[in-house]
Order: structure tokens, then C-alpha cells, then sequence
């Protein structure tokens, strides 16, 4: 079984603050993908990565960076977080190839106050 | 940029009932389809999927059309039960590989016994 983990089920920070969300996948996948899930708007594209080191921005980047160093890890980085970012945000990834299934983490519920 | 359509945003069935979900998209170049059921608290899950060279599929009491050249693709849920209700996703690659996906906002679909 595909395991996709994030590091924290809920986290609470203030304005300002820098934020750093991880994901790991134990099976070896060559994407990874970063979404935030806001009620009424579905899930919408940060970030993805194709290889490591390798990042291509989604539809909505603006507030957000990556990283991946490691194949299994893709993090996701709010600079400086505001109320705005406040959301539920998923992960994801994919072996190479065409046309697989995204296996989705658990999700990380941020709420910055 | 790229979009996808999704229609209706809530739908209430009785159980036995069909239940019919549609989307269009706007990018001529995509060439994957696949939908995901979100149940309440839990990952999306891929249900069904479609590629660009077909355009029926069905497993089971799900079926996936697609229309290429008015770029709209359905959901077909028939016999429904109590435990097909969840939010449900559709999906259009942005990208060759049919790595990327743009989803819509999702259907709530409720099923009443």
C-alpha cells in the first residue's frame, strides 16, 4: 500500500510566521504535489515537483515555496503566513508514467490567527 | 489559464436513484480524466478514470463519459446507496503525462434511504 504522511494533522501559527509543511512517501514516486482544499473552491495546485530539486509552480504559488532535496520529501513553505493561508492543505504523488492515481496524504488543517 | 467546470455543487438523490455529475473543461490539450470521492474527514480516492482516446467507461454501477469536442465529461452513478455519499471530484490533466491535474469544486452528493 501506497503510504502518503504529513508531518501534522492540525497546526495553529500566527501572522507572520514562516511555516514549513512536510510530506513523505514511502513508495518510491517520482511526483509529488502540494494542493490547499477550501470549501466551495475543491483542491487547487500549489506546487508540484517531478524530480528532486525540480519544481514547476501550479495555479495558485503566490505565498508559497518548496522544496525537495530528497525523492521521498516535498515540503511546502509559507514565508510568512497570513490569515488568508489559512486552509486545509493535501499532498500527493505519483509514480512515473502516464495517466496514474494521485495518492493523497492525510492533509495538514492550518489556521493562522 | 486552464479551468474545469463542475456542475451541480450539491445533489440529493433517494437511495436507487441515479445521480449524474458534469463537467467541462477548457484546455483542448488535456488528455486524462479521472474523478475522486471524498468522503467527510477522509483523502480523495481516485473512483474512475478516462483518457482522451475513449469515450465511455464503466466499473460496475460508475460510468465516465466524455465528449471531446465540446470538452464536457460525466459522472454516471446508478443504484446509488447511502455509502456513495461524499464530495465528489473531476479532474483534467495539464500536462502531457496526465501528471497535473486542474480539479473542479466538487459535488456534494447526498443519499437519502
Amino acid at each position: 500500500d501506497v503510504k502518503v504522511t504529513q508531518s501534522s494533522r492540525y497546526l495553529v501559527k500566527r501572522t507572520g510566521e514562516k511555516v514549513f509543511l512536510e510530506c513523505v512517501q514511502d513508495m518510491d514516486h517520482e511526483n509529488m504535489f502540494w494542493y490547499r482544499q477550501d470549501p466551495g473552491l475543491g483542491l487547487r495546485l500549489i506546487y508540484f515537483s517531478y524530480d528532486v530539486k525540480m519544481k514547476e509552480k501550479g495555479d495558485i504559488p503566490e505565498g508559497y515555496s518548496v522544496s525537495r532535496e530528497k525523492k521521498e520529501r516535498f515540503s511546502l513553505i509559507l514565508e510568512s503566513a497570513s490569515t488568508n493561508q489559512t486552509s486545509m492543505y493535501l499532498c500527493a504523488s505519483i509514480p512515473r508514467g502516464v495517466w496514474n492515481e494521485q495518492f493523497f496524504g492525510p492533509g495538514t488543517r492550518l489556521t493562522v490567527l | 489559464g486552464e479551468n474545469v467546470e463542475q456542475h451541480p455543487s450539491t445533489l440529493s438523490v433517494q437511495e436507487g436513484d441515479s445521480a449524474v455529475i458534469k463537467c467541462t473543461y477548457s484546455d483542448s490539450a488535456s488528455n486524462y480524466f479521472p474523478w475522486y470521492k471524498q468522503e467527510l474527514g477522509k483523502r480523495p480516492q481516485l473512483i474512475i478514470d478516462i483518457r482522451s482516446n475513449v469515450g465511455e467507461k464503466k466499473d460496475q454501477r460508475i460510468a465516465v463519459t466524455l465528449n471531446k469536442t465540446a470538452k464536457h465529461f460525466s459522472l454516471h452513478i446508478t443504484e446509488t446507496q447511502p455509502e456513495d455519499s461524499a464530495v465528489y471530484f473531476c479532474a483534467a490533466s495539464i500536462n502531457q503525462a496526465g501528471t497535473a491535474l486542474i480539479f473542479g469544486k466538487g459535488t456534494t452528493l447526498s443519499v437519502s434511504s
